[in-house]
């Protein structure tokens, strides 16, 4: 149980499309979702946290305008990332918790891999 | 900020060796979470501690929170090649009750059959 499924796993696309990528939990129903950026050799770096029904939460220096959220179901969340850059490509992951419960578990998608050129 | 370091960043070990995987934070820890990696992928869940002291296995790998030391340490015995990957470290931000978790950078094991 508890699998969530990323879509596309690779994008290239040309310097100023605007590319969005989806965050589904499949088996069960994800009150809070969040995204995050990886580079090369780095950590994950929380981008925003989702929430059903509401407006995402940033964290400090990710811009709200440049990458959309949009979790419009307790199954769905979306990341828009607009008018996108080569500064843009990176390695997106999504994860989803089952329950709002201390010490519930993060399930992550397998990634999606954004290239601009 | 609540950063967490891991260490070694990368270890390569023979087929059948034992290995240990340290994660220490900068600040207090709440809770700590283990994830594996393969390159190109998401995290699979691995294990997770909630309280100092307490010691988890799952097949050939145990994991043990430190609460003291504010240190987690991950021990895989006679590894496989199957173990290989990037193993990351992640805890709730300062104050407990967090959702949000921080994540060490990983350390990237490489097994030789």
């Amino acid at each position: 149980g508890a699998v969530v499924s990323q879509h596309p796993s690779w994008v290239i696309c040309k310097s100023g499309t605007s590319v969005k990528i989806e965050c589904r939990s499949l088996d069960f129903q994800a009150t809070t979702m969040f995204w995050y950026r990886q580079f090369p050799k780095q950590s994950l770096m929380l981008m925003a946290t989702s929430n059903e029904g509401s407006k995402a939460t940033y964290e400090q220096g990710v811009e709200k305008d440049k990458f959309l959220i949009n979790h419009a179901s307790l199954t769905l969340s979306t990341l828009t990332v607009t008018s996108a850059h080569p500064e843009d490509s990176s390695f997106y992951i999504c994860s989803a918790i089952r329950d709002s419960i201390w010490g519930e578990p993060q399930h992550f998608g397998d990634g999606t891999r954004l290239s601009i050129l | 900020s609540q950063e967490l370091e891991q260490s070694p960043q990368s270890l390569i070990v023979q087929e059948g060796k034992n290995l240990t995987i340290n994660c220490t934070s900068s600040k207090t820890l709440y809770g700590l979470y283990w994830y594996k990696q393969k390159y190109g992928e998401g995290l699979i869940f691995l294990m997770m501690l909630q309280k100092g002291g307490e010691e988890k296995s799952h097949e050939k790998i145990t994991a043990k929170l430190d609460e003291k030391k504010q240190q987690s340490s991950l021990h895989i015995t006679a590894s496989q090649p199957s173990h290989a990957g990037i193993y990351l470290c992640g805890a709730p931000l300062s104050g407990g009750g967090s959702e949000k978790l921080v994540f060490g950078k990983g350390t990237k094991l490489t097994v030789n059959p």
